[in-house]
C-alpha cells in the first residue's frame, strides 16, 4: 500500500521568499492534514480538510499561509512571504472519514535563512 | 484548553528491560489518548490509541500503553525492550467531540535503548 507523498524532501529559501509544499494522501483517505513541527516540538495542526473543504484553519497563520486541495485529493501548502521561525518539518497526513488514526508523510523540511 | 504534557526529554534503557515513557494530559471530557514514534527521517507512525474500554491498551510491535483517569495518564510501556525500539515517541490527545483527527501532541520523549 503507498504511502502518504510529500515533496520536496528539504528547501532552503531566504527570509521574504515564497514556498509551497506538495502532499498526496493514501487512495481513498478523504480527510487531510498539514502540521507543523518546530524543532524540539511535537506537531501543531494547521489546517484539516475533509474532501476539497477545509474542517478546520483556526492555527493557520492566513496573513502568509495558504493551503488548497481543488479536487479533493492532493494540497499544496504555500508560504509567502517565509520569515525565519516558520523553520520548521510540515508534515502532511490523511486518513478516512471519522477515523481516528492518521498516516503521515515524511515531511518537507525547511529551513528559513 | 487541551495539552499534553511528557515530562522527560530523553529515556535511556538497556535492552531486555521494562520500558516506560510517560504522558500526561488535560482535555475536557472524554479524551481520545494516542501514541505516535517518529524514526529518523521518516514520518510519525501510529503505535496504539485509547477511546473506551480496557485501560490498558494493546498496541504494535509489543507496545501497550495504561490510561488512569484519576492520574490523567497515558503512559507507554513495553516488557522487554530492543535496540530498535531507540526513536522519538509522541503522545497525542483530542477531545473526541468532532474532530478526532485533531490532535494536541506533547512535545515528544527521545527512547535510546542500549545494548
Amino acid at each position: 500500500e503507498a504511502g502518504v507523498a510529500q515533496s520536496p524532501r528539504y528547501k532552503i529559501i531566504e527570509k521574504r521568499q515564497s514556498v509551497a509544499f506538495w502532499c498526496n494522501p493514501i487512495s481513498g483517505h478523504a480527510t487531510l492534514y498539514w502540521y507543523q513541527q518546530i524543532l524540539g516540538q511535537g506537531p501543531k495542526l494547521l489546517i484539516q480538510f475533509q474532501n476539497n473543504g477545509v474542517v478546520d484553519d483556526s492555527q493557520l497563520p492566513k496573513d502568509r499561509f495558504s493551503a488548497e486541495r481543488l479536487k479533493g485529493v492532493d494540497s499544496t501548502l504555500k508560504i509567502q512571504p517565509a520569515k525565519l521561525e516558520d523553520s520548521a518539518v510540515y508534515l502532511c497526513a490523511s486518513s478516512l472519514v471519522g477515523s481516528e488514526k492518521l498516516f503521515f508523510g515524511s515531511g518537507t523540511q525547511l529551513s528559513v535563512l | 484548553a487541551q495539552s499534553v504534557a511528557q515530562p522527560e526529554d530523553q529515556v535511556n534503557v538497556a535492552e531486555g528491560n521494562p520500558l516506560t515513557v510517560k504522558c500526561t494530559y488535560s482535555v475536557s471530557g472524554n479524551p481520545y489518548l494516542f501514541w505516535y514514534v517518529q524514526y529518523p527521517n521518516r514520518g510519525l507512525q501510529f503505535l496504539l490509541k485509547y477511546i473506551t474500554g480496557d485501560n490498558l491498551v494493546k498496541g504494535s510491535y509489543g507496545f501497550e500503553a495504561e490510561f488512569n483517569k484519576s492520574q490523567t495518564s497515558f503512559h507507554l510501556k513495553k516488557p522487554s525492550a530492543l535496540v530498535s525500539d531507540s526513536a522519538l515517541y509522541f503522545c497525542a490527545v483530542s477531545s473526541g467531540s468532532g474532530n478526532t483527527g485533531k490532535l494536541i501532541f506533547g512535545q515528544g520523549t527521545t527512547l535510546q535503548v542500549k545494548p
